[in-house]
């Protein structure tokens, strides 16, 4: 089956620790994107990447980094620069001018 | 931030009422779309509208696109307990690159 897969469904955080969320698709999308998701509150883009290699920083980049070595992976790492990084993160993947596909997210809590 | 808005914020209507979400955004697009997410899952695509259509139907949902006021409407008609959700617009910018979403409008459908 062609989809999207995030993981892990949830995952801890300690302070000062980085951590990174997988992200996945067998889609053959080449733009990839990472948005987090706060209680009640829309998405916000992190970054994004519309090819293997490159990738650009959207709205709330700061305390994060990605990488776009594979078509079908774009990993993003929650830094210990990211101060309050509990959040609901969400991956998508579409191609030009089309819909997005969306995995069922990674709940980030830090203890 | 390119972030756009929905409004109302919140909508609670009774079971076979309609229910009508309205979208605004800031940049010139290629298109527009409006997704639905249930509680704690990712994103579900409902319809895209391209920047030279004005209105397009799918089933029970009709959406509107006015350009010249940078605007969207969804329109759910004869609603149902399960369209109990969140609904969001996004934009793809006319590049086609980032996917821009709003804050999403709560609807809550009673029986």
């Amino acid at each position: 089956d062609g989809g999207i897969t995030q993981s892990p469904k949830y995952l801890f955080r300690k302070e000062g620790q980085n951590v990174t969320l997988s992200c996945e698709q067998n889609l053959n999308h080449d733009a990839m994107y990472w948005y987090r998701q706060d209680p009640g509150q829309g998405l916000r883009l992190i970054y994004y990447s519309q090819i293997v290699n490159d990738f650009q920083k959207g709205d709330i980049a700061e305390g994060y980094s990605v990488s776009r070595e594979k078509k079908e992976s774009f990993p993003l790492t929650v830094t210990s620069a990211q101060k309050n990084p509990t959040a609901f993160y969400l991956c998508a993947s579409k191609t030009w001018s089309t819909e997005a596909f969306f995995g069922q997210g990674t709940r980030l809590t830090v203890v | 931030s390119q972030q756009g808005e929905e409004d109302p914020q919140a909508l609670s209507i009774q079971e076979g009422e309609n229910a009508t979400m309205n979208c605004s955004y800031k940049t010139s697009i290629n298109n527009l779309q409006w997704y639905r997410q249930n509680s704690g899952r990712g994103l579900v695509h409902l319809i895209l509208i391209r920047s030279n259509e004005r209105e397009k139907h799918s089933g029970r949902l009709r959406v509107t696109l006015d350009t010249s006021k940078k605007s969207s409407s969804l329109l759910i008609t004869a609603s149902r307990a399960a369209d109990t959700a969140s609904y969001f617009c996004a934009t793809d910018d006319q590049a086609g690159t980032a996917l821009i979403f709003g804050k999403g409008t709560t609807l809550s459908v009673s029986s």
